[in-house]
């Protein structure tokens, strides 16, 4: 069955440093998530991509976050310049509609020290 | 705005028992419901969904049912299995046209044999 992808499985990065997470979605889906789930608190939205730009994004989502599908295979986040309160683990999903159930990757635990 | 709420945890249970995981869910409109499970050091997998009232969701000998007038969608299994360890994650896809999820926070079930 088909599978999300994520990688890295861990990154650790020093505070202010940039970092990309990456994903390869589902090949024949067209919606696109992330999320984030800080240690012992609930899955978050951060924000959704259809058509090649941003649908939706949430508070969180400010502009030290960007996203984008560089090859068509791609979908990754960045995070400009981390602060200690990014550590958390990020979950790309990926559906072949809005209304189809989305498939998530197993996540990318990010450590900022 | 949309939101949704889980009985807190943990649960523990021995092997064979009766499972029910509360979640209740405030949203406008009439959100698709789905329950996602989160096995230890792996991403969330759809475990089932309802997308409209009364309607039954059913896996792995998990049910739920989307009830409107109670706004609620239990998760129940009538004999767990040690196997059933996991984290368990109410959602909903609601007034958003994104299909962003909004989740609940998460039960850990342990079952012991």
């Amino acid at each position: 069955e088909p599978e999300v992808t994520q990688t890295p499985s861990h990154q650790v990065t020093q505070m202010g440093q940039e970092v990309i997470l990456r994903c390869v979605p589902i090949s024949n889906h067209l919606y696109f998530y992330w999320y984030r789930q800080i240690l012992g608190q609930k899955v978050e939205f951060l924000v959704s991509f259809y058509n090649n730009e941003i649908s939706e994004k949430s508070e969180i989502f400010d502009d030290q976050f960007s996203v984008e599908r560089p090859d068509g295979s791609n979908f990754t986040l960045k995070i400009r310049s981390t602060k200690l309160e990014d550590s958390a683990m990020y979950f790309c999903a990926s559906s072949r509609d809005r209304d189809q159930p989305q498939h998530f990757g197993d996540g990318t635990r990010l450590s900022i020290l | 705005g949309d939101s949704v709420t889980q009985m807190e945890g943990p649960v523990t249970l021995s092997e064979e028992a009766f499972l029910t995981i509360n979640c209740t869910y405030t949203a406008t409109g009439y959100p698709s419901l789905f329950w996602y499970v989160q096995y230890p050091g792996e991403g969330l997998q759809l475990l089932l969904k309802a997308t409209k009232a009364d309607d039954k969701g059913s896996n792995k000998g998990f049910e739920a049912t989307y009830r409107k007038e109670t706004t609620s969608f239990h998760l129940e299994k009538g004999s767990v299995q040690v196997s059933d360890s996991a984290v368990y994650f109410c959602a909903l896809s609601g007034s958003s046209n994104t299909g962003k999820l909004i989740f609940g926070q998460g039960t850990t079930l342990q079952v012991k044999p």
